[in-house]
């Protein structure tokens, strides 16, 4: 692979239900993966920076895994709420950058409906 | 609070009329960034600047340049918008060599070309 992908492009969730969904990228010259959440007419928001295979990061409701050996990422989503409701973006910056270059994958668009 | 601040939200112009887009960050990071992201796609590098100098990408249109005058302040001049360059523009920040290469972003000004 040599872009990031994200599936799904979009998710609908009823409230309390928990989801998941993946970014897949390059799994070589790997540095880290980055997660943002995007919420409408707000700034994107860094959640995780994620550098170590087997790595897992934690916030709230929010959690994430990261395989470099393979080349994904999952974040979960716990018990879903309306305010959960964003475009969440990966990230991947590789080892060969020297000043931080992300590539950005399109997004997974999560509506939480009460 | 420190943040990145992007003027205008909305911006409207005519094809073929130069628009300028502004970027402020109170952040005092020596790297900012600007994307170009067009529905359900991927955040698109543009170009960057680190401290003065300023980095193009390859792929990106004669048409797009950039002035940064001073640590806080970054343009995005579009001189001849086509019907194409309608988009979000997003402005990032970070600052290289610290422990994570975390953006942090604006809140976008969306481009209309009529």
């Amino acid at each position: 692979i040599l872009n990031v992908e994200q599936s799904p492009q979009s998710l609908h969730v009823q409230e309390g239900d928990s989801t998941n969904f993946t970014c897949s990228f390059p799994s070589s010259n790997f540095y880290a993966l980055h997660w943002y959440r995007w919420e409408t007419a707000k700034s994107p928001e860094a959640l995780f920076v994620m550098t170590l295979n087997g790595d897992e990061k934690k916030k709230g409701r929010i959690s994430a895994t990261l395989n470099t050996k393979e080349g994904y990422s999952y974040l979960y989503i716990k018990g879903s709420q309306p305010e959960d409701s964003a475009t969440y973006l990966c990230a991947f910056r590789r080892g060969s950058d020297s000043w931080g270059k992300l590539q950005f994958g399109a997004g997974t668009q999560v509506v939480v409906t009460p | 609070d420190a943040m990145v601040i992007q003027n205008p939200r909305y911006q409207v112009t005519q094809f073929g009329k130069p628009v300028t887009l502004s970027c402020s960050q109170t952040l005092n990071h020596n790297v900012m960034y600007w994307y170009q992201q067009k529905s359900s796609q991927a955040p698109k590098l543009l170009f960057h600047y680190y401290d003065k100098d300023f980095n193009n990408e390859a792929d990106t249109p004669d048409n797009f340049q950039s002035r940064r005058p001073n640590t806080s302040f970054c343009f995005l001049d579009i001189r001849s918008p086509g019907l194409g360059d309608a988009a979000m523009y997003l402005c990032a920040t970070s600052r290289v060599g610290a422990l994570t290469d975390t953006q942090y972003f604006g809140p976008g000004t969306r481009l209309t070309v009529l």
